[in-house]
């Protein structure tokens, strides 16, 4: 059973923010947020992940609602090189697997 | 540091041959995992493990066998190899299975 719900694809303007969001309305109380991209063929590489506060680093911003039942990735500043597949995962604490759902396929345009 | 390191990078194989594809990380992580990524697709697990000497089913470990014999390898063996399986082949490890690294991923053939 699907833990996400995310759009298939997006476009975003380059200089822009993106905001990608995704739904996981039968999370639980300890079960992370994480995401991921992949650039390309190449191996997915992680960007963020919490609980239910909002998060920011060097690469994005993880916006997590109050009930958090949904969440968006926020890349503030689009660059070409963004375009991607992102992935949003739910995660249990306790779990030792990572499953990764269909992604939604960003393309950033000139 | 190399980081996660996948060999061989592509390979093709007929259809009942065996091979075994190797995973090796110097970052002294716990946790590995092997996924596959089908055209299109998103990845599914196949197995991981979360130390030496454990490992575990994933999604889709069918026709798949694993061993953790040392920490920093981690073996994906196939050892009848069927055109299902054609895919592309990613490993990852992980201090605690939060922080994924992933390798560069390995292309397999079964005709």
């Amino acid at each position: 059973d699907a833990k996400t719900t995310q759009p298939p694809s997006m476009d975003c303007a380059e200089g822009r923010a993106a905001n990608l969001p995704c739904n996981h309305s039968t999370i639980s109380g300890n079960e992370y947020v994480y995401w991921y991209r992949q650039i390309h063929s190449q191996g997915p590489q992680y960007i963020i992940h919490g609980l239910k506060n909002n998060e920011t680093n060097e690469m994005a911003s993880l916006i997590i609602t109050e009930d958090r039942k949904s969440s968006t990735l926020i890349l503030p500043h689009a660059t070409l090189r963004d375009t991607a597949v992102y992935y949003c995962i739910v995660r249990e604490g306790n779990n030792n697997d990572m499953r990764f759902g269909a992604g939604t396929r960003l393309t950033v345009k000139p | 540091n190399a980081g996660v390191t996948q060999t061989p990078k592509f390979r093709v194989l007929k259809t009942g041959q065996s091979m075994t594809l190797l995973c090796a990380q110097d970052m002294n992580h716990e946790y590995m995992y092997w996924y596959r990524q089908d055209p299109g697709m998103g990845l599914r697990l196949i197995h991981y493990s979360v130390g030496e000497g454990t490992t575990a089913k994933g999604e889709v470990p069918d026709g798949y066998n694993v061993s953790r014999l040392k920490k920093q390898n981690f073996l994906l063996g196939l050892e009848s190899a069927a055109p299902s399986q054609t895919s592309v082949y990613f490993c990852a490890s992980a201090v605690r299975g939060e922080k994924l690294f992933f390798g560069s991923g390995t292309q397999l053939s079964v005709l």
